[in-house]
């Protein structure tokens, strides 16, 4: 059974630019769920993916979004990014109804100059 | 204020202690409540979920939910200097079964034991 894969590992932007993360769902898994951590706090909800359609939404602006593709990967991109968009982003994947069990990836770290 | 908080910490305990983590919630809503250890530059790991009040146990780790007191704690017994990490508790309203599962995260309490 694969885990959950994330990439890039790493990653430095400056203000203003664009990102897009990538993540690979746990086999069997057919949902994404984004999050984002910042230094010294627990993950906050970004938005969610099922079945390749957006499946609910945190208290994030429009220019975070995301893809679910027709294999259950999935992509986070941020738009006109800001210093506080510095932080670890994490995906986890889940199967349909079991979203108590969400299993994490490793994570991107993003710093934004 | 926050709709789930925990202590940061840190906590520092000897080896075989018993630790005690805890969270308090405020949204009565929360049906599932569950546990997660991140190791220092790691995604976190789901140690264990409970669904509404009670116990449950897995192997040294033992979750307790008190939805009466909005109190949830996770007991760590004959504690491992392995077991250093940050431990999160996170909780989660599931309703009819959906498929949408938001998780609500504490702050995470870091635990480190000594030898």
């Amino acid at each position: 059974e694969t885990g959950v894969t994330q990439s890039p590992t790493h990653l430095i932007k400056t203000r203003g630019q664009q990102v897009t993360l990538r993540c690979s769902s746990q086999s069997g898994h057919n949902t994404v769920s984004w999050y984002q951590q910042a230094l010294g706090q627990g993950p906050q909800f970004i938005f969610q993916y099922y079945r390749e359609e957006e499946n609910g939404r945190g208290n994030f602006p429009p220019r975070f979004s995301g893809l679910q593709f027709p294999n259950y990967s999935s992509e986070l991109n941020v738009n006109a990014l800001e210093l506080d968009d510095s932080a670890l982003y994490l995906c986890a994947s889940s199967q349909g109804t079991r979203v108590y069990e969400q299993f994490f990836g490793p994570g991107t770290r993003l710093t934004v100059l | 204020q926050k709709e789930v908080e925990q202590d940061p910490g840190p906590l520092s305990v000897p080896e075989g202690a018993i630790v005690s983590l805890n969270c308090t919630y405020s949204n009565s809503a929360f049906q599932y409540f569950m546990w997660y250890r991140q190791y220092s530059r790691k995604g976190p790991e789901l140690l264990m979920y409970t669904y509404s009040s009670g116990n449950k146990e897995d192997g040294r780790f033992t979750a307790q939910v008190d939805k009466s007191s909005k109190y949830i704690s996770l007991f760590i017994r004959d504690s491992q200097p392995s077991d250093s990490a940050t431990y999160l508790c996170a909780m989660l309203f599931n309703a009819g079964g959906t498929s949408y599962g938001k998780l609500t995260f504490g702050q995470g309490t870091i635990l480190t034991v000594h030898p």
